[in-house]
């Protein structure tokens, strides 16, 4: 059984700062580790995804999350983030095995960037 | 190319009533999937499709949730009788079917059980 733990609920930030939304893993199998992000009234969209390969992954937004097999965690990173950023952000799981794809999501971090 | 559709958009019912939900996935996605995402929670799966086949319903509360695939494209959730706790948004999402494919999520539907 895999689980999920999103540290902060919500995060406030102000437009041009940085923003780091943390995420931990359990998992009893090896994973592959994904962001989901909804923005308002809308559905949930794929922000980046980690599989294999290089431990650092980028969206075409300017996010960047950073796989940590030791500390298994996935934290999404952005170095200057805009209005337009706001939104709720999801991390999830899937297990490393053919047949079984679902995905186990954290609670999810609400992004609010202030003017 | 068209996303994940799904109706009706809000559904507002007595307990003890039933409801049922629509889905249509993407043109040639083998996997759908049923999510319930209560307020304040993430998506939690309920059930997997794999073609008209389950694959995982072990989250499915089977003493009044069932789903359906027919023909291996549009799917069915229904509630029968709902319950106050319920109340939910219900996603569909669908995906190719191969491992650390991208799941492709439809708007949803926001149960209200009163």
């Amino acid at each position: 059984a895999q689980s999920v733990t999103q540290l902060d609920s919500q995060v406030p930030v102000f437009e041009e700062a940085p923003v780091e939304l943390r995420c931990n893993y359990s998992s009893s199998v090896s994973v592959y580790l994904f962001w989901y992000v909804q923005y308002p009234n809308q559905g949930l969209q794929l922000l980046l995804k980690y599989l294999s390969g290089s431990t650092l992954v980028e969206s075409i937004n300017g996010f960047e999350a950073e796989f940590n097999k030791s500390q298994t965690s996935f934290h999404l990173r952005k170095p200057s983030v805009h209005i337009s950023d706001t939104a709720e952000y999801f991390c999830a799981v899937s297990p490393l095995r053919a047949g079984s794809y679902q995905l186990t999501f954290g609670k999810g971090t609400k992004l609010s960037v202030i003017p | 190319e068209a996303g994940v559709a799904q109706s009706p958009r809000y559904k507002i019912i007595e307990k003890r009533q039933s409801v049922a939900f629509w889905c249509n996935p993407i043109s040639g996605h083998a996997t759908l999937y049923w999510y319930q995402q209560i307020l304040g929670q993430g998506p939690k799966l309920l059930i997997q499709f794999q073609n008209n086949g389950v694959v995982d319903d072990s989250q499915l509360p089977k003493d009044r949730f069932s789903a359906e695939r027919l023909k291996g494209v549009d799917s069915t959730l229904k509630i029968q009788p709902a319950k106050l706790e319920d109340s939910a948004v219900y996603l569909c999402a669908s995906s190719l079917g191969q491992v650390g494919n991208e799941q492709f999520f439809g708007p949803g539907t926001r149960l209200t059980v009163l």
